[in-house]
């Protein structure tokens, strides 16, 4: 089983759309879990973090299962810049290393 | 402006070349990464290091050495190279290894001739 999984894509929709993604992890000693953006061609940037109460920024609203080992990313009315490859991370427990899910690639059309 | 600078941002290399990637980042962070990008494949990290000191070699095959003289360098030693090695290598730093905020680098793009 990959230490995190996410459904690659793409997941085409159009301006407006709510979409969401989910993340599961392998780890259940994880402590930390993040959403990252990669636009093509540049560098990962973080997102957001993900709190076990779940948390909102503007559009964006993460969510943390750690009973099923799962982290969502819901994207309301979503922007034509919202297109990207979102990245569910993982930071395992003993502190140093981040781990990446492959992305999932979402295109917002008009 | 990234506080995260690499160079060169792209580079094609024969298999018995050398070449060198460097990375320097003006945030003052202590603790600076390699990752490698494949197509299709999820970031693989490579090497930690923390106040200069190599943390985690994730089982890296030695054709890639990398050095780290100070805090706010890192570079990445190439030789004899494969094909199959050719990926976006990413530079990343943060404050310390409990701090959770990678700040990345562009990337160089390599291609291994």
């Amino acid at each position: 089983r990959k230490e995190v999984e996410q459904d690659p894509g793409p997941f085409n929709v159009p301006e407006g759309a709510t979409v969401a993604f989910n993340c599961t992890y392998s780890n259940s000693a994880s402590q930390s879990f993040f959403w990252y953006r990669q636009d093509c061609r540049k560098e990962p940037k973080l997102l957001m973090s993900v709190y076990s109460s779940g948390n909102e920024d503007g559009r964006f609203t993460a969510q943390l299962n750690r009973a099923s080992q799962y982290i969502s990313l819901l994207i309301r009315d979503s922007k034509l810049s919202d297109s990207a490859t979102y990245l569910c991370v993982v930071l395992a427990g003993g502190g140093n290393k981040l781990t990446f899910g492959t992305g999932t690639q979402l295109k917002v059309e008009l | 402006e990234t506080g995260v600078t690499q160079t060169p941002r792209h580079l094609v290399m024969g298999m018995t070349n050398k070449k060198s990637l460097k990375c320097e980042q003006h945030l003052g962070h202590n603790a600076m990464y390699w990752y490698k990008q494949s197509a299709k494949k999820p970031l693989e990290l490579m090497f930690v290091y923390n106040f200069k000191e190599q943390t985690e070699n994730n089982s890296v095959p030695s054709r890639f050495s990398p050095e780290c003289p100070n805090s706010s360098h890192l570079f990445l030693h190439l030789h004899t190279l494969q094909p199959e090695d050719s990926a976006l290598y990413l530079c990343a730093s943060s404050q310390d290894l409990r701090n959770t905020e990678a700040f990345f680098g562009q990337g160089t793009r390599l291609t291994v001739v």
